[in-house]
């Protein structure tokens, strides 16, 4: 397997402060990486796909303005919550797969990133 | 719009028997399926990938792939308490400018009793 790496995996903040997360890729380059949401109990929910040197692309319902995705190199990504508000609590995790030719498109996981906003 | 489709359970099985987890999906073009376990409060864990019709096995495990009824199914042999998690049916959908993304089912909690 590959190994990607997501820290940190907890952050309790104050409402209206904004929270970072980073996603490593640590024996691969990932030129693509999706931003996961999931509440409990429930499955996974794709916020967005981040593409390494480009604008991500946001699912439908995302507010890309209050989560900020950077995809600088081939093996960090970083969510970043803005302003945020108790209902944004929840646990997110990062993805990522290998490049071509490599790529059959598995995704390997981050540990997650538990937000708490109190 | 993509859907992929699982029972939420719990299904509870006994120690040693086999369990089987179902999973449809809506798009008949998708080529590639995948199992994830799931413990509480921990991230996805892939067990199985499949791309083809028919059976794939691995240790315990045999997914299985029917294109035709765009069904996928995970079986688990000799199941153990340690199997009991969350199992995520996950299908790679592909866009018109070669961009894809995975979604994911629901989830089946399954639980294997001692």
């Amino acid at each position: 397997g590959a190994v990607v790496s997501q820290h940190p995996s907890r952050v309790i903040c104050k409402s209206g402060t904004s929270v970072k997360i980073e996603c490593r890729s640590l024996d691969f380059q990932a030129t693509t990486m999706f931003w996961y949401r999931q509440f409990p109990k429930k499955s996974l929910m794709l916020m967005a796909t981040s593409n390494e040197g480009s604008k991500a692309t946001y699912e439908q319902g995302v507010e890309k303005d209050k989560f900020l995705i950077n995809h600088a190199s081939l093996t960090l990504s970083t969510l970043t919550v803005t302003s945020a508000h108790p209902e944004d609590s929840s646990f997110y995790i990062c993805s990522a797969s290998r490049g071509l030719p490599l790529n059959t498109g598995e995704l390997f996981f981050g540990e997650g990133s538990r937000l708490t906003v109190l | 719009q993509k859907e992929v489709e699982q029972n939420s359970g719990p299904l509870s099985v006994p120690e040693g028997a086999i369990a089987s987890l179902n999973c449809t999906y809506s798009d008949r073009v998708s080529q590639s399926f995948f199992w994830y376990r799931q413990y509480s409060g921990k991230s996805p864990e892939l067990i199985m990938s499949i791309y083809s019709n028919g059976d794939k096995e691995d240790g315990r495990f045999t997914a299985q792939l029917n294109k035709a009824s765009q069904y996928v199914s995970l079986l688990i042999r000799d199941s153990q308490p340690s199997d009991s998690a969350t199992y995520l049916c996950a299908v790679r959908y592909s866009g018109m400018d070669s961009s894809y993304k995975l979604i994911f089912g629901s989830g089946t909690r399954l639980l294997v009793r001692p």
